[in-house]
């Protein structure tokens, strides 16, 4: 089973302020890695997938990068509603064994 | 715009089988570009893959779940399931039904909560 290691755990950050968090896969994984956000009652939405692609209506402010096995995404001026929890995925395996990241929160300082 | 509901008995006694339905709209669940995945969430945790399934019916599982999941499709209903046989208090979660791209998960449904309780 391929490992998802995120850091930091938690982060509190002020709204305007860039931050940016990162995953660690357990082995090369390439180019295929998926970030989430998931706001508290809510499923989670895609972010970005092929570790730098933005999926569909998110925001230019939203960005990742990295291969192999180290990922980082950057959010530029914090807004409200960015505040949630992000998840990292991996879809390298196949047949498919996908796994997630433990989650990294992002919480108004 | 694709639209995915789950629906489910919310709650299930341990030992028995849950059956979960994910209903499908805006899509045809035929569109050979996507699977059409489940997934999990235990309250307060993280979120876990419990398996997908093609348009044709070939269907992948977490190993590390076991042998209790089959995931089938309903392509005439527009519709795919989930059964888990012998639950226990661990399999208590939100769970998610999904439309699947190439490995990354690029619509949810809101999802449903199933406690395992007697």
């Amino acid at each position: 089973e391929i490992v998802m290691t995120q850091s930091p755990a938690t982060l509190s950050v002020s709204p305007g302020e860039r931050v940016t968090f990162s995953c660690r896969a357990s082995e090369r994984i390439g180019d295929n890695l998926a970030w989430y956000q998931q706001k508290p009652g809510q499923a989670p939405r895609l972010l970005i997938y092929g570790a730098t692609t933005r999926a569909t209506g998110i925001p230019a402010r939203f960005s990742g990068s990295g291969t192999g096995t180290e990922f980082t995404v950057t959010i530029t001026s914090l807004q409200s509603a960015d505040f949630a929890v992000y998840y990292c995925q991996q879809y390298k395996t196949w047949p498919p064994a996908y796994t997630f990241g433990q989650g990294t929160k992002l919480e108004i300082k | 715009q694709v639209h995915l509901q789950e629906s489910g008995p919310g709650l299930v006694r341990p030992s028995e089988t849950l059956s979960l339905t994910c209903n499908v709209s805006g899509d045809s669940i035929n569109n050979f570009q996507y699977f059409w995945a489940w997934l999990r969430q235990p309250p307060g945790k993280g979120l876990e893959w419990i398996g997908s399934i093609s348009s044709s019916g070939s269907a992948y599982y977490n190993p590390s779940l076991g042998g209790r999941l089959t995931i089938s499709v309903a392509s005439s209903k527009q519709h795919f399931s989930l059964r888990v046989d012998s639950v226990t208090a661990a399999d208590t979660a939100v769970y998610y039904c999904a439309r699947q791209g190439a490995g990354n998960m690029k619509d949810w449904g809101q999802g449903t909560l199933i406690t395992v309780s007697s």
